[in-house]
């Protein structure tokens, strides 16, 4: 049974404009979500984390939302770069330290 | 930022060999390191904790016997695919929690097992 869900396994976006990721999660006891990157042959990189009692969190030009009682995050990433091209995926920590990820979204910025 | 290593990152071997994977926290000390497995356009899939100086907690359905893991110092963690077959083929990654940031993780770069 797949916790946590990322319904787009692929995304296009315009160069510069804003590009959506999103995620659904089902169990209610998960308290802080992660996003990270990764590109073909490589560990994911960390971007951006929200813990449960803040609804948003911003870095540069990446703002994470979180919506509890729809049990969903979002990643905004804008203005959008040929460089963000690449598999985002969603996790959440179970327990102390358990990450429980999302299936990816392929992310295509087309310049 | 805390980096992890993996060696080797691409290793070809022939089916009912053993293999082994080398996880590396080069700038801190990792309590706690993980393994996962990655298939073609799918999720990591976490496939063990590894605890410095005990025994790996393993997650349903991965044979431990057939995946062994041992974390003998702060900075190291070995998984050994024994007897591998062609379904053993897949991407793996390690993980490594510094404890000072106990809620992060920090990925090696992975290791590609093709078995034939």
């Amino acid at each position: 049974d797949q916790q946590v869900k990322q319904n787009s396994p692929s995304l296009s976006v315009q160069e510069g404009r804003i590009s959506i990721l999103n995620c659904d999660y089902t169990n209610s006891m998960f308290d802080y979500f992660l996003w990270y990157k990764k590109y073909p042959a490589e560990g994911p990189t960390f971007l951006i984390s929200i813990s449960s009692i803040k609804d948003k969190n911003e870095d540069g030009r990446f703002t994470v939302f979180l919506n509890k009682s729809a049990k969903h995050l979002s990643l905004h990433i804008v203005p959008s770069q040929p460089g963000d091209s690449a598999v985002y995926f969603c996790a959440a920590l179970s327990g102390t330290y358990k990450y429980i990820f999302g299936t990816g979204t392929r992310l295509k910025v087309l310049a | 930022g805390a980096v992890v290593s993996q060696h080797p990152s691409w290793v070809i071997c022939k089916s009912g060999t053993s293999v082994k994977i080398e996880c590396r926290s080069l700038d801190f000390q990792a309590t706690t390191m993980f393994w996962y497995r990655q298939f073609p356009k799918q999720s990591l899939m976490l496939m063990a904790t590894s605890n410095e100086g005990s025994k790996a907690t393993y997650e349903q359905g991965v044979e431990k016997d057939k995946f062994l893991i041992n974390h003998a110092s702060l900075t190291l963690s070995t998984l050994t695919v024994t007897s591998a077959h062609p379904e053993d083929s897949s991407f793996y990654i390690c993980s490594a929690l510094d404890r000072f940031h106990y809620n992060e993780q920090f990925f090696g770069p992975g290791t590609r097992l093709t078995v034939l």
